[in-house]
């Protein structure tokens, strides 16, 4: 089974709200991702943890917080967002981090972020 | 870095036609090569990879790619093209590891019928 499953599907927030992205493998996967898409543009990195700890933050802003609470899960913390981070949240995880080459990411189905 | 050219925004073929999306990279040593799909609101499948070994690799759905090292290229094919496939199509490089991709601008395949 290579699915990775996202939560919600769908959300729209405030500017002043504070919410949170779902993200879950039981692939036993070690690395996990977290991807920003504009429309009609390829996927941005935005996070990757590698064994549970933060190995890449692509100069993210700080209204995105990302956890790793354990191997299967990624949260993805949102507060003060503005409209501008309106897109689609992808995670993925692959089977090793960054330190092994050559391993594919699968991609969950998304979070379609609306922030108003 | 890496880098990854697709240099067709838009492809339109006719179903049952064949089709080769066309993908090219820049990067040193050899890469890490993916192709995925993605439908519209929907997450990226994967249809194929190359790491070594066989230059023309087979993947999910009918589609194979071919890597050609001397044209620093991975085109991607399918010999008769079906209405499912109508999708936006992104190759992608990883470099050193596969943790990091960097993924082209994407082609978009329109499909009649």
């Amino acid at each position: 089974d290579t699915e990775v499953t996202q939560t919600p599907k769908h959300l729209v927030m405030g500017m002043t709200n504070k919410k949170s992205l779902k993200c879950e493998q039981h692939m036993g996967h070690r690395a996990m991702y977290w991807y920003k898409q504009k429309a009609k543009k390829p996927p941005e990195l935005m996070f990757v943890y590698s064994y549970e700890k933060l190995s890449i933050n692509e100069s993210v802003p700080s209204r995105f917080s990302p956890e790793c609470p354990n191997s299967s899960l990624l949260n993805l913390h949102l507060h003060a967002l503005q409209p501008e981070d309106s897109a689609l949240y992808l995670c993925a995880s692959s089977q090793e981090g960054i330190r092994a080459g050559g391993y594919e990411q699968y991609f969950g189905p998304g979070t379609r972020l609306t922030v108003t | 870095a890496q880098s990854v050219t697709q240099p067709d925004i838009h492809i339109t073929v006719s179903e049952g036609a064949s089709l080769e999306l066309r993908c090219n990279y820049s990067y040193g040593a050899t890469p890490y090569l993916f192709w995925y799909v993605q439908s519209p609101g929907q997450g990226l499948q994967l249809l194929l990879k190359y790491f070594s070994g066989d230059t023309l690799v087979q993947g999910i759905k009918g589609f194979e790619a071919e890597f050609k090292r001397s044209q620093s290229s991975f085109n991607l094919r399918k010999p008769s093209v079906h209405w499912s496939d109508a999708a936006e199509y992104f190759c992608a490089v990883g470099a050193g590891t596969a943790s990091k991709l960097t993924f082209g601008t994407g082609t978009r395949l329109q499909v009649t019928l």
